[in-house]
Parts: structure tokens; sequence; C-alpha cells
């Protein structure tokens, strides 16, 4: 139980294109869904946290508008990258707690990450 | 500024020996501290995770040992194998596991045969 499914896996574009990631719980459902950005060789780094229903809470020094993070549903959550430049190249990661309230030791669940790179 | 110091970057162990990662925080509201593994390519993988109100926490052969007075928490891996050769990631959280994650740095593990 409590996989994460992301998609896509790998994507290469061009400069200046935007690009959607998909983040699926499959077994469960998610309030709260997190994005994070690891660098190569590097940690994980929270991005925003992304609530059903409502608007996503950035961390500071993220572009809310550069990174466009819809809830729609339990169980999808997507990152779109507007515009993406070489420098968003990176590998992007998210991961999905189950619903069962706070403080209730449900761990994050994380997918297997999309590896960006913009040409 | 760095909220959880892991260390070490790298380690190299015996097969059948014991690997220990440590780890430091500084905020005092994280109140819950899972440790992750992750393979080339993959999203982090859940080990094993605890709350500040217990010392040690043991499952199979992965233990946490915790001391809240010192802020530190340590990651010991028992009669390590090569399988268990990957990046190992501690993190911390506050509203009882409910916000996002801080990570530390990341210790790449190698297991010797």
């Amino acid at each position: 139980g409590a996989v994460v499914s992301q998609h896509p896996s790998w994507v290469i574009c061009k400069s200046g294109t935007s690009v959607k990631i998909e983040c699926r719980s499959l077994d469960f459902q998610a309030t709260t869904m997190f994005w994070y950005r690891q660098f190569p060789k590097q940690s994980l780094m929270l991005m925003a946290t992304s609530n059903e229903g409502s608007k996503a809470t950035y961390e500071q020094g993220v572009e809310k508008d550069k990174f466009l993070i819809n809830h729609a549903s339990l169980t999808l959550s997507t990152l779109t990258v507007t515009s993406a430049h070489p420098e968003d190249s990176s590998f992007y990661i998210c991961s999905a707690r189950e619903n069962t309230g706070v403080y209730s030791n449900q761990p994050q669940h994380f997918g297997d990450g999309t590896r960006l790179s913009i040409l | 500024q760095q909220q959880v110091k892991q260390s070490p970057q790298s380690l190299i162990v015996q097969k059948g020996g014991i690997s220990i990662i440590n780890c430091a925080y500084e905020n005092t509201a994280f109140d819950y501290f899972p440790w992750y593994q992750q393979f080339p390519g993959k999203g982090p993988a859940l080990l094993i995770a605890i709350r500040p109100d217990v010392s040690e926490k043991k499952e199979g052969r992965f233990t946490i040992s915790f001391n809240k007075s010192a802020k530190q928490f340590s990651l010991h891996i028992m009669d390590s194998q090569p399988g268990d050769s990957a990046t190992y990631f501690c993190a911390a959280n506050s509203g009882g596991g409910a916000d996002g994650l801080t990570f530390g740095k990341g210790t790449h593990l190698i297991i010797q045969p």
C-alpha cells in the first residue's frame, strides 16, 4: 500500500516551454501533497505544500508564478513549470501523506521523481 | 540556514558491520524524525521514523537512537549488506508529521562485500 505515482519520469524540452508533472496517490487519499526539488548529489528541498481545494503554500524563495501547483482532487496534484529555462533543470519529487489528520503518525510517501532537462 | 545537519557525508562499511549515521537539528518545534533511503534515479523510501517521546526504536536491522536534550538522532544499520548501499537522508518536521520535511544533506553509504 501507500503508492505514489509520478508522471512523466523524464522529460526533455526546449527553453521557454511549460512542463506539467503529475503526482497521484494510487491507493489512499491525500489532503496534502508536497513538492520537492533535488539537484544532483544533493538533498531534497521543499518547494511547496499542495492542499486539496485551496492555494498552495510556497517556501521562501520559490516563485509561485513560475511553479504553478494545482491540487484538484484527493489523489492528484500537478506541478507546472512555466516558461522553463536551463536553470530549472532538476529532479522534481512529490510526496503524499495519507489523510488521517495531524499527529496521526502517518509518514510521507514519495514518488519516483521527474527528471526535467531544459535545453 | 540548515536546520538538520547530517554526518558523515560518505561512509564505507564492511559487509556484516554496523553503519552509523548521525543527525542534529536546531528547530525545537520538530516533533517527527524519519529516515529515508534513496537509490539513484528513485524517490526516497521511508525506512523508520521516531517521535521525541521515545529514545530508541528498532525495526529489523534498523535502529533509531534519539537524544532530545542534545537535539540529536542517529540511524544504526546492523549486519550491513551490499544491498544497503544507497544514500540515506535524515529528516524532520513538525505538526506531528503533517508539515513539509526538512532534510539533511545525505550520507552515501557503500557496503563492501
